[in-house]
């Protein structure tokens, strides 16, 4: 049973155009992240939700930006897409914060620019 | 600042001989390390992690690590590999410095053949 669904698997969108990924949950986490990942590199920390506590980490581009509106959902909108933001998009939760927590991972959203 | 280097993008192992998957990590202060995978389509998946304690480090699907504070290293093992362990395997690793964000490695891809 999916535990973190991301929708959609696929995405394509234009060069400029507004998209936005969707991640659900079922876990009643409190924290929600956002990873890009782009080909045989490793995954990278946009930001993340804990509750309602947003963090960006210091390197995500402006263009990126995320909604959290209850435990279970959480959007990653990107505002203009470049061709450089082609990649996968991994959705994660944790229990809680903290050293020792595991992440569970969504299956992604490959997203392509045309 | 804290990395993780995976020195092989890929390792090929026949079927019933041990597997290793190389990790190697920098952090400031203690080290907690992971080790997830990835099958084709699929997240990632944790299978194990080392926080403190002995240093061989037991997970899922008979996959284990052993943790060597000398020569910071956290090499994945398995006794005997099967075709269905193919997949893209990456170390993880966070400081306990305050630090809240996972570092990846940039995955090794492991093959097993029949």
């Amino acid at each position: 049973d999916a535990m973190v669904i991301q929708n959609p698997r696929y995405q394509v969108t234009q060069f400029g155009k507004p998209v936005t990924l969707s991640c659900s949950q079922t876990l009643n986490h409190n924290v929600m992240y956002w990873y890009q990942q782009k080909s045989s590199q490793a995954p990278k920390l946009l930001f993340h939700y804990y509750d309602k506590d947003f963090n960006n980490e210091a390197d995500t581009p402006d263009n990126f930006q995320s909604r959290r509106p209850n435990t279970s959902f959480c959007f990653l909108d990107i505002r203009s897409p470049g061709l450089g933001d082609a990649a996968m998009y991994l959705c994660a939760t944790s229990r809680d914060l903290g050293d020792r927590e595991k992440l569970f991972f969504g299956s992604g959203t490959q997203l392509s620019v045309l | 600042a804290q990395s993780v280097a995976q020195p092989e993008d890929q390792v090929n192992v026949a079927e019933g001989n041990p597997l290793t998957v190389k990790c190697t990590y920098s952090v400031s202060g203690n080290p907690y390390l992971f080790w997830y995978v990835q099958y084709p389509n699929r997240g990632l998946q944790f299978l194990l992690k080392y926080i403190t304690g002995d240093n061989l480090v037991k997970g899922s699907y008979g996959f284990e690590a052993e943790f060597n504070k000398s020569q910071t290293s956290f090499h994945l093992k398995k006794p005997s590999a099967l075709v269905s362990d193919s997949a893209l395997y990456f170390c993880a690793v966070r400081d306990d410095t305050g630090r809240r964000a996972l570092t990846f490695g940039s995955g090794t891809r492991l093959q097993v053949q029949p």
